[in-house]
C-alpha cells in the first residue's frame, strides 16, 4: 500500500539558510500534518492543512511557513535556520472526514541538520 | 492547555513479562486517544486507537488499551512482551473535531532476550 512520502530524507543546511521540506500524502488523503521531533523528544505539532486550508496551528515558529497544494502535497518552508531547528520533521496524512480524520499515517521523516 | 503525561520514561523488562504503560491526559471534553510505536530508526506507527464505544480496545501485535474516562487515562498493556517490542511508545490525544494532536513524552521500552 502507498505510504506518506517525504523528501528529502536528509538535509544539511547552515545557519541562516532556508530549507524546504516536501510531503506527499497517501492517495485520497486530504489532510496533512507537520511535526517536529527533537533528539530524544516527543513529536511537537507544528501545523495542519485540510483541503488546502490551514486547519490548526501549533508551536510553529514565525520563520516557518507551510502550504498545501491542489494535489494535496504540502511544503514546509523554513527560513533563517537556527541550530535549534535541527530535528526530525514528520509529515502525516489522514482522511479529513468524520472519525477517519483522526487516524494519521506518518511518513519516514526528514532529518534536518543545521550547522 | 491540553497535555499528555506518560509516567514511565524508561522501562526494562524480560521477555514474557507483562507490560503496562501509563498515560493520562488533561482535557475536559471529548477526545480521541492513540498509542503509537516508534521502532529504532523508523517512523511512528499506529498501535491502536479509541474514538468511542467499548473502552477496551485491541491493537496490533497483541497490544490493548483501556480508556477510563473518570481517570482521564488510557493505559497500554501487553500480557507477554517479546524482544521485538523494544521501541519507544507514545500516547497521543486529539480533541474531537480538531486536528491538533498532542503527544506524550514517550516511554522507551527495552526487552531483554
Amino acid at each position: 500500500a502507498a505510504g506518506v512520502i517525504q523528501s528529502p530524507r536528509h538535509l544539511i543546511k547552515e545557519k541562516r539558510e532556508t530549507a524546504t521540506l516536501k510531503c506527499y500524502p497517501i492517495p485520497r488523503h486530504d489532510t496533512v500534518y507537520w511535526y517536529q521531533q527533537g533528539p530524544g523528544q516527543d513529536p511537537q505539532f507544528l501545523i495542519s492543512f485540510y483541503e488546502k486550508m490551514q486547519s490548526d496551528k501549533g508551536s510553529i515558529p514565525d520563520r516557518f511557513s507551510a502550504q498545501q497544494f491542489s494535489d494535496y502535497h504540502s511544503e514546509l518552508n523554513m527560513s533563517s535556520l537556527e541550530l535549534g531547528d535541527s530535528a526530525l520533521y514528520f509529515c502525516a496524512s489522514s482522511l479529513g472526514r468524520w472519525e477517519a480524520s483522526y487516524e494519521q499515517y506518518f511518513g519516514p521523516g526528514t532529518r534536518l541538520t543545521v550547522t | 492547555a491540553q497535555s499528555v503525561s506518560q509516567h514511565n520514561h524508561h522501562v526494562i523488562l524480560s521477555e514474557a513479562a507483562s507490560l503496562e504503560l501509563g498515560c493520562n491526559y488533561s482535557y475536559g471534553g471529548t477526545v480521541n486517544l492513540f498509542w503509537y510505536v516508534q521502532y529504532p530508526g523508523q517512523h511512528l506507527q499506529l498501535l491502536l486507537k479509541y474514538f468511542s464505544g467499548d473502552p477496551l480496545v485491541k491493537g496490533i501485535k497483541g497490544f490493548e488499551a483501556e480508556f477510563i474516562k473518570s481517570k482521564f487515562s488510557f493505559n497500554l498493556r501487553k500480557p507477554s512482551v517479546q524482544w521485538s517490542d523494544t521501541a519507544e511508545y507514545f500516547c497521543a490525544v486529539t480533541i474531537t473535531g480538531g486536528f491538533k494532536t498532542i503527544f506524550g513524552a514517550g516511554t522507551r521500552l527495552f526487552v531483554k532476550a
